[in-house]
C-alpha cells in the first residue's frame, strides 16, 4: 500500500529564515504529489502540485517543491518565512485514475519564532 | 465564486446515534470526496462520488455511507456512532478526472459523547 512519510512532526523557524519540509512516499510508480496547508480550525488549501514535467514546482505564497524520483521525495521549500506561514503542512499523493483519493502524511506543524 | 460549503460547522452527538453531514461542491465541480481527520492526524479518504455513484472507497466500515445528488452536492451519513468517530470531516470537490487537485471545505467538527 502506498504511504507518505513526513518525518518532522514539529519544526520551529525564525521569521525571515529559510524553510524546508520533508516528504517521502512509498509507491512503485510516480504518483501525483501535492502539498496542502491547514490553518487552525480550517480546511486544506492547495499550495502546489506535481504531475509530470519540470521537477521544480512553484506554488502560491512563495512556496516551491522539488520532486526527486531517486529519493522518492517531494520536499517543500520557502526562502524566507513570514509569521503568517505558521500552520500545519500536509504532503499527499494520489495514484492515477482519479478515484483513489489522496493519501496524506501525518503533517508537520510549523512554528515561526519572532 | 463560492468554494466548497459544508454544514453544519460543529455537531455533538451521542454514541449510537446517526448523523448526516452535507457538502456543496465548488461551482463547476462534479466530483465530491469525503475525508476524516482525527486530531493530530492527516486526513483519511472515506469515499468519492461521481455521477451520483460511489466510485471508490477507503478503509472505512459500512456504517459510513454517502449520497450524491443531481446538483452534485453530497451527504455523508454515519450510523451507530462510536466515540472514535469524533473528528473533523472534510469534503473536497474536483472536476471529473482532471488532475487539478482538490478544493477542500472548512469541515464539520463532529464530537461523539
Amino acid at each position: 500500500a502506498q504511504s507518505v512519510t513526513q518525518p518532522d512532526i514539529h519544526i520551529t523557524v525564525s521569521e525571515g529564515a529559510s524553510l524546508e519540509l520533508r516528504c517521502n512516499y512509498s509507491y512503485g510508480a510516480t504518483p501525483y504529489l501535492f502539498w496542502y496547508v491547514q490553518s487552525p480550525g480550517q480546511g486544506l488549501q492547495l499550495l502546489l502540485k506535481y504531475f509530470s514535467g519540470d521537477t521544480l514546482v512553484q506554488g502560491i505564497k512563495g512556496f516551491e517543491a522539488e520532486f526527486k524520483r531517486s529519493q522518492s521525495s517531494f520536499n517543500l521549500r520557502k526562502p524566507s518565512v513570514h509569521w503568517s506561514d505558521a500552520a500545519e503542512y500536509f504532503c499527499a499523493v494520489e495514484l492515477g485514475g482519479g478515484a483513489d483519493g489522496l493519501t496524506f502524511g501525518k503533517g508537520t506543524h510549523l512554528i515561526i519564532q519572532p | 465564486d463560492a468554494g466548497v460549503t459544508q454544514s453544519p460547522t460543529h455537531l455533538i452527538k451521542t454514541r449510537g446515534q446517526q448523523v448526516t453531514l452535507r457538502c456543496s461542491p465548488k461551482s463547476g465541480h462534479d466530483t465530491v470526496s469525503w475525508y476524516q481527520q482525527a486530531l493530530g492526524q492527516g486526513p483519511q479518504f472515506i469515499f468519492q462520488y461521481y455521477e451520483e455513484e460511489e466510485r471508490q472507497r477507503g478503509n472505512f466500515p459500512d456504517r459510513f455511507s454517502g449520497h450524491q445528488f443531481p446538483n452534485y452536492s453530497s451527504e455523508l451519513n454515519v450510523n451507530a456512532l462510536l466515540l472514535g468517530d469524533s473528528a473533523l470531516y472534510l469534503c473536497a470537490s474536483s472536476l471529473g478526472r482532471l488532475r487539478n487537485g482538490y478544493t477542500f471545505g472548512s469541515g464539520t467538527r463532529l464530537t461523539v459523547v
